[in-house]
């Protein structure tokens, strides 16, 4: 089974309306990290978002918000007032088992285009 | 503000040749890994490091040799490049000193085996 799950290979919003990116994960372990990454048509693999298993509240950051759902095993990635830079395929990623944890996996990513 | 560099950004390799893919970073992170992404797959973990001597296998293993020497250095060894290789690698880092144990990405080598 995958362990991350992105059903929507490729999104479409327009500028300044907010977006939403589907992630689902799956693990038997109770301690384990939540994480967004955007990658720009230049290569780059950029941080956008942190959401540990035990965090009761949702992670903020800017105008990107982690819409967890631990009992669905869902971190959906909302991106509010969508700007033309925001076009970039976007990566959900899990580490499973505690902070120190060494297994990583990644989603096989959404491609955002936001439309002027 | 160097963070991760890896070193060369493009390489195109004959089938059965050697290289060494170079990651180096200078944030003092105890944790470095390396990725491959090819295309509809996302990142697969290849083989992660927790410290200086210290290595062990990721996901997708097979065909690569890494070794962790020191802190900064966490090269990838090709030793008989096929093209089944043919992908963009990436080196990451992370400390596991508090915080999120956010990784950070290199920019990325894109190898092409022919």
């Amino acid at each position: 089974a995958q362990k991350i799950t992105q059903t929507q290979p490729g999104m479409f919003v327009q500028e300044k309306e907010a977006v939403t990116l589907d992630c689902t994960y799956d693990t038997s372990d109770q301690s384990y990290g939540l994480f967004w990454y955007k990658q720009p048509s230049s290569g780059e693999m950029i941080f956008l978002i942190y959401q540990g298993s035990y965090d009761e509240q949702n992670a903020t950051e800017g105008r990107y918000s982690l819409n967890f759902q631990k009992a669905r095993k869902s971190a959906n990635l909302v991106i509010s007032a969508s700007q033309l830079g925001d076009s970039a395929m976007y990566f959900c990623a899990m580490r499973e088992g505690p902070d120190t944890g060494n297994q990583f996996y990644f989603g096989t990513g959404t491609s955002l285009t936001v439309i002027p | 503000n160097a963070g991760v560099t890896q070193t060369p950004k493009f390489q195109v390799l004959k089938t059965g040749q050697s290289m060494t893919l170079q990651c180096a970073q200078d944030m003092n992170h105890e944790y470095m890994s390396w990725y491959r992404q090819d295309p509809g797959m996302g990142l697969r973990l290849i083989h992660y490091s927790v410290g200086a001597g210290i290595t062990d296998q990721g996901e997708v293993p097979n065909g690569y040799n890494v070794s962790r020497s020191t802190t900064e250095d966490f090269p990838l060894r090709l030793l008989s490049a096929a093209p089944s290789q043919t992908s963009v690698y990436f080196c990451a880092s992370r400390t596991f000193r508090g915080g999120k144990n956010i990784q950070y990405f290199g920019a990325g080598t894109r190898l092409s085996v022919l």
